[in-house]
């Protein structure tokens, strides 16, 4: 089974702070993700990667830098956290590029900035 | 732009009542569909899939099918049990989009004995 890794799943921080979300997975996907999830919105993409060093905005990238450094991992980094960034946020993979493969989600970290 | 669309929640059934969550898309093209599911305390996790029109996906009992005449992707289940409450979400992908799927808002159902 795939497994997607998120290293807290619960953060309080303070105005101000830079955060560090860290993301692990096992199965050598090329493709990673990162959503917030808040309620009466869904899922909405903040960057993605689909292979090392490479990364693309997604819907809602401001106030978030994203590193992937290896191909296992993808850390998302909020640079100065501010209160509207507290939410539930979620890491994904999937296998291969432009054709679909299943998203495989990790259980999520909330996030909480006071 | 394309967008997804789905029945607000919650929705409060008994066990083996007939459930539906409606699901729409707007789109330019021929999206794949999707209904992902979150049980509590988890990611989301595919439920089934269908990727071009008329097909039907299903899985645990649960089904859609691929309506492009009324971009429609709506999800069934015959009897619902205690243990399908979660939250359920319908997703899009287009294609050459690096599986960027467009989630909708999901709707919550709650199950009651």
């Amino acid at each position: 089974d795939v497994k997607v890794t998120q290293s807290s799943r619960y953060l309080v921080k303070r105005t101000g702070e830079k955060v560090f979300l860290e993301c692990v997975q096992d199965m050598d996907h090329e493709n990673m993700f990162w959503y917030r999830q808040d309620p009466g919105l869904g899922l909405r993409l903040i960057y993605f990667s689909y292979d090392v060093k490479m990364k693309e905005k997604g819907d809602i990238p401001e106030g978030y830098s994203v590193s992937r450094e290896k191909k296992e991992r993808f850390s998302l980094i909020l640079e100065s956290a501010s209160t509207n960034q507290t939410s539930m946020y979620l890491c994904a993979s999937s296998l291969e590029g432009r054709s679909h493969s299943p998203l495989h989600f990790g259980n999520g970290t909330r996030l909480t900035v006071t | 732009g394309n967008s997804v669309t789905q029945m607000e929640g919650p929705v409060t059934l008994s066990e083996e009542a007939f459930l539906t969550i409606n699901c729409t898309y707007t789109a330019t093209g021929y999206p794949s569909l999707f209904w992902y599911v979150q049980y509590p305390g988890e990611g989301l996790q595919l439920l089934l899939k269908a990727t071009k029109a008329d097909d039907k996906g299903s899985n645990k009992g649960f089904e859609a099918t691929y309506r492009k005449e009324t971009t429609s992707f709506h999800l069934e289940k015959g009897s619902v049990q205690v243990s399908d409450s979660a939250v359920y979400f319908c997703a899009s992908l287009f294609s050459g989009g690096y599986n960027k799927l467009i989630f909708g808002a999901g709707t919550r159902l709650a199950v009651h004995p």
